[in-house]
């Protein structure tokens, strides 16, 4: 069945640092891939998304491309800030039929001042 | 961007009694909503899928006995925990696509507390 891989944290950066969180992924076809956030207490917020191979998702200074030949989704932010911490979750959509999320396990991201 | 929304966000109950937990979209029809649990510092696992007018898909393990779902409209879903026990105390949160939304993406609703005592 599909499946999301993500690296585990927690991820600990000071503020400015550059952030990559890894995002692997198995399934059928061609899903379509996400990127969710999750604060404190919250529930979750789409980052942002890409529906097919080589599109780039790209929010509030995050971006994650699509790449389908090493089904990767990894997430980048060129320079962190505090109020980037949170926990961030990969997942995808399967192509076709009922369209529930497959999440990775998550992975924490501390940014200190 | 549309809105989801989770009634009661928070909730503490004896073990035996049943609680009831809304999920409704807000501004969109919602064919298909869908239930997670979440516990601590872990990720979401799909409970069930609940299609409006229809009977709802339980995942295996997933006890359709214990977990009512009942999806009467294209904006409401309802899960019932029933005999609630301090094992079901979790983060229970629902999700909607709605028709014609492509790319499979999840609205997600702010999330349930059910403390269990």
């Amino acid at each position: 069945g599909d499946s999301v891989t993500q690296m585990e944290g927690p991820v600990t950066l000071s503020e400015e640092a550059f952030l990559t969180i890894n995002c692997t992924y198995t399934a059928t076809g061609y899903p379509s891939l996400f990127w969710y956030v999750q604060y404190p207490g919250e529930g979750l917020q789409l980052l942002l998304k890409a529906t097919k191979a080589d599109d780039k998702g790209s929010n509030k200074g995050f971006e994650a491309t699509y790449r389908k030949e090493t089904t990767s989704f990894h997430l980048e932010k060129g320079s962190v800030q505090v109020s980037d911490s949170a926990v961030y979750f990969c997942a995808l959509s399967p192509e076709a039929g009922r369209r529930a999320l497959t999440f990775g396990s998550g992975t924490r991201l501390q940014v200190q001042p | 961007g549309a809105v989801v929304s989770q009634h009661p966000s928070r909730v503490i109950c004896k073990s035996g009694t049943s609680v009831k937990i809304e999920c409704r979209s807000l501004d969109f029809q919602a064919t298909t909503m869908f239930w997670y649990r979440q516990f601590p510092k872990q990720s979401l696992m799909l409970m069930a899928t609940s299609n409006e007018g229809s009977k709802a898909t339980y995942e295996q393990g997933v006890e359709k006995d214990k977990f009512l779902i009942n999806h009467a409209s294209l904006t409401l879903s309802t899960l019932t925990v029933t005999s609630a026990h301090p094992e079901d105390s979790s983060f229970y949160i629902c999700s909607a696509g709605g028709q014609g939304r492509g790319g499979g993406e999840q609205y997600f609703g702010p999330g349930t507390r059910l403390t269990v005592t």
